[in-house]
């Protein structure tokens, strides 16, 4: 069965810290995989996403995520990080064999940014 | 262009009663997904629509739980009758179908209908 591991419940950083948030995943096939975000208040959003091509993914607002295949990881990473980065972090997995299907999210990492 | 909304925000509902979610997709989108996130854990897939018809409904939990899409427009999630362990935010998503070309379809969220069940 497919299923999304994220290796921080909470993380604490300061402002202008770097960020990596750890995201492995198990599934046999071809992979979509994506980053979402949910900021307070909000709806969940995408952040950036793979499925073929360049492994770096660059997303919105700094963020970049770098898939290795061999290690089934998927970590999201921001050099400097900003107040405004507050929020849940959700890594995700779907099947690579359809355009439309289900998306398996991982337990999500809240993200406290001290100004 | 609106984004996916859902109706209503919150509902609190005693055990064995029946509650009605509702989700409106972005106009346009065939696809349709409901998923539900209980309290900590993560978000679960519950079914996928594509038009009014069910593609996968394999991560439904049981059979107290019954969605519809007629017309292929907004759909409904209908619990009945409710359980404890059925609280939680149910979020609803959309997707456009494309045409092909690799990849996946962005799904679009809606804000979730937290449901809590006494």
């Amino acid at each position: 069965a497919q299923s999304v591991s994220q290796h921080n419940h909470h993380v604490i950083l300061s402002e202008a810290a770097s960020l990596e948030l750890g995201c492995n995943y198990s599934y046999g096939g071809t992979v979509n995989l994506f980053w979402y975000v949910q900021y307070p208040g909000q709806h969940l959003q995408l952040l950036l996403k793979y499925f073929s091509g360049d492994p770096l993914v660059k997303g919105i607002k700094g963020f970049e995520a770098e898939f290795i295949k061999s290690k089934f990881s998927f970590n999201l990473r921001k050099p400097s990080v900003q107040w405004s980065d507050t929020a849940e972090y959700f890594c995700a997995v779907s099947p690579g064999y359809s355009s439309a299907s289900k998306i398996i999210f991982g337990s999500g990492t809240r993200l406290s940014i001290r100004p | 262009e609106a984004g996916v909304t859902q109706f209503p925000s919150h509902s609190v509902i005693e055990k064995g009663q029946t509650v009605t979610l509702r989700c409106d997709p972005i106009s346009g989108h065939d696809n349709l997904y409901w998923y539900r996130r209980v309290m900590g854990k993560e978000i679960k897939f519950l079914l996928h629509f594509v038009k009014e018809s069910k593609q996968d409904e394999s991560g439904m939990p049981n059979n107290r739980f019954l969605a519809e899409r007629t017309g292929g427009t907004y759909s409904t999630l209908k619990v009945q009758p409710a359980e404890l362990e059925d609280s939680g935010v149910y979020f609803c998503a959309s997707s456009q179908r494309t045409s092909g070309g690799g990849g996946t379809d962005t799904q679009y969220f809606g804000p979730g209908t937290r449901l809590t069940v006494l």
